[in-house]
């Protein structure tokens, strides 16, 4: 079965560096998406995109944020100048058209120093 | 904004008892979704849930929708070690495709 895969599934970064996560979602997907889920707490909604635009953004996706679709099949996350409160699971997700079910993948563990 | 609670939040059980975990939203549910998170994986989808009233079995495993769409919840028969893990319930924010995500349930079957 398709899956969605995600590297690294580790990064340990110095406050105020920038990070990169890298998602492959599935191959026929046309909705991408990224969640974050802070240590003990919900799983947290960032952004969505689609048609090689931003179709929704959170309050937490801010001016440091910003997502790509680099050459067609992967979608990256990147954190400009990260935060102590950056540290989270990150997890990418795609699906089809309409409500179609959301993939997930196993996430980055992002750790801020 | 739309709250998801779940309840309990934390349940540790011998295998073969029966348990029921609970989801209540602050608003009538758009598309109820039941996942569940094993350590280090993503949340993968059991279950989706649209009309109200119904009650949907997957193996051991039945999920129920309130009649007003507001609440749900799972039933395990039979618990086994396998079903450890982080039960999510979730809904679609509105007319977005956007996931609200509840609290979750950290259940914790022992052989």
């Amino acid at each position: 079965e398709p899956e969605v895969t995600q590297t690294p599934s580790h990064q340990v970064t110095q406050m105020g560096q920038e990070v990169i996560l890298r998602c492959v979602p599935i191959s026929n997907h046309l909705y991408f998406y990224w969640y974050r889920q802070i240590l003990g707490q919900k799983v947290e909604f960032l952004v969505s995109f689609y048609n090689n635009e931003i179709s929704e953004k959170s309050e937490i996706f801010d001016d440091q944020f910003s997502v790509e679709r680099p050459d067609g099949s992967n979608f990256t996350l990147k954190i400009r100048s990260t935060k102590l409160e950056d540290s989270a699971m990150y997890f990418c997700a795609s699906s089809g058209l309409g409500h179609q079910p959301q993939h997930f993948g196993d996430g980055t563990r992002l750790s801020i120093l | 904004t739309q709250l998801l609670e779940q309840s309990p939040q934390f349940l540790s059980i011998q295998e073969g008892e029966n348990l029921t975990v609970y989801c209540n939203s602050s608003s009538v549910f758009s598309s109820l979704q039941w996942y569940r998170q094993e350590p280090g994986e993503g949340p993968v989808l059991l279950v989706t849930v649209v009309t109200g009233g119904e009650v949907k079995k997957l193996k051991r495993l039945t999920f129920q929708f309130g009649d007003a769409r507001k609440d749900s919840s799972l039933h395990i028969t039979a618990a086994q070690p396998g079903d450890t893990g982080l039960y999510l319930c979730a809904d679609y924010g509105g007319a977005t495709n956007k996931l609200i995500f509840g609290t979750g349930t950290l259940l914790a079957v022992q052989p």
